[in-house]
């Protein structure tokens, strides 16, 4: 079945600064990836996805950038701010092939300091 | 719309127990699931279905079991509480299969002593 394996665990960057989490996934089948954050106590909420036709999509400060080929995306969030701090989760799914089932990486925890 | 409601928000049972962690949502999707949540180990698919009638196992089903005999309701049942199943516990929903958005639950947390 499929993997999701995300990196780093944790990640502190100062106000202003830019980050990146990456993610790998194992199947390659997969063609939906979305990212979820969470912030502490409250309900994961998705954020940004990408599809497999696409190779970067960008929404304000955040954008999220796909390797088929290497089987790897990448979140981006540029001039972060202290409420960008949160655990972020990527995920990944093959859709109706595989009756839909999103499975998530491990999680990562984004300290922004003011 | 209240969205995805999970019930109840906190639990505490005793090994051996069993207990039953409602869901709820009122957007008419098909897709419904359940995740727990674990420190280092990100969201980990225990069941889902992908409608009323119909469910698989996840990546770690076992100790649990779930019915979809309703659109709207997606009940997780423990059968036989262990501390292992300390956890939170996420249901979700999307409008189907075809990856579109999943809307997740406030949550329960769940402690086995």
């Amino acid at each position: 079945g499929e993997n999701v394996e995300q990196h780093p665990s944790t990640l502190s960057v100062q106000e202003g600064d830019s980050a990146v989490i990456k993610c790998t996934y194992s199947d390659s089948a997969s063609n939906y990836f979305p990212w979820y954050k969470q912030e502490l106590g409250k309900r994961p909420q998705l954020i940004i996805d990408i599809r497999s036709n696409v190779g970067e999509k960008k929404d304000q400060r955040i954008a999220v950038t796909l390797n088929k080929t290497a089987k790897h995306f990448s979140l981006h969030i540029t001039e972060t701010q202290p409420e960008d701090s949160a655990v972020y989760f990527c995920a990944a799914s093959r859709g109706s092939s595989n009756t839909g089932k999103l499975i998530f990486g491990q999680g990562t925890t984004l300290q922004v300091k003011p | 719309n209240a969205g995805v409601t999970q019930t109840p928000k906190f639990q505490v049972l005793k090994t051996g127990q069993s207990m039953t962690l409602q869901c709820a949502q009122d957007m008419n999707h098909e897709y419904m699931s359940w995740y727990r949540q674990d420190p280092g180990m990100g969201l980990r698919l225990i069941h889902y279905s992908v409608g009323a009638g119909i469910t698989d196992q996840g990546e770690v089903p076992n100790g649990y079991n779930v019915s979809r005999s309703t659109t709207e309701d997606f009940p997780l049942r423990l059968l036989s509480a262990a501390p292992s199943q300390t956890s939170v516990y996420f249901c979700a929903s999307s409008l189907d299969n075809s990856n579109t958005e999943a809307f997740f639950g406030q949550g329960t947390r769940l402690t086995v002593v």
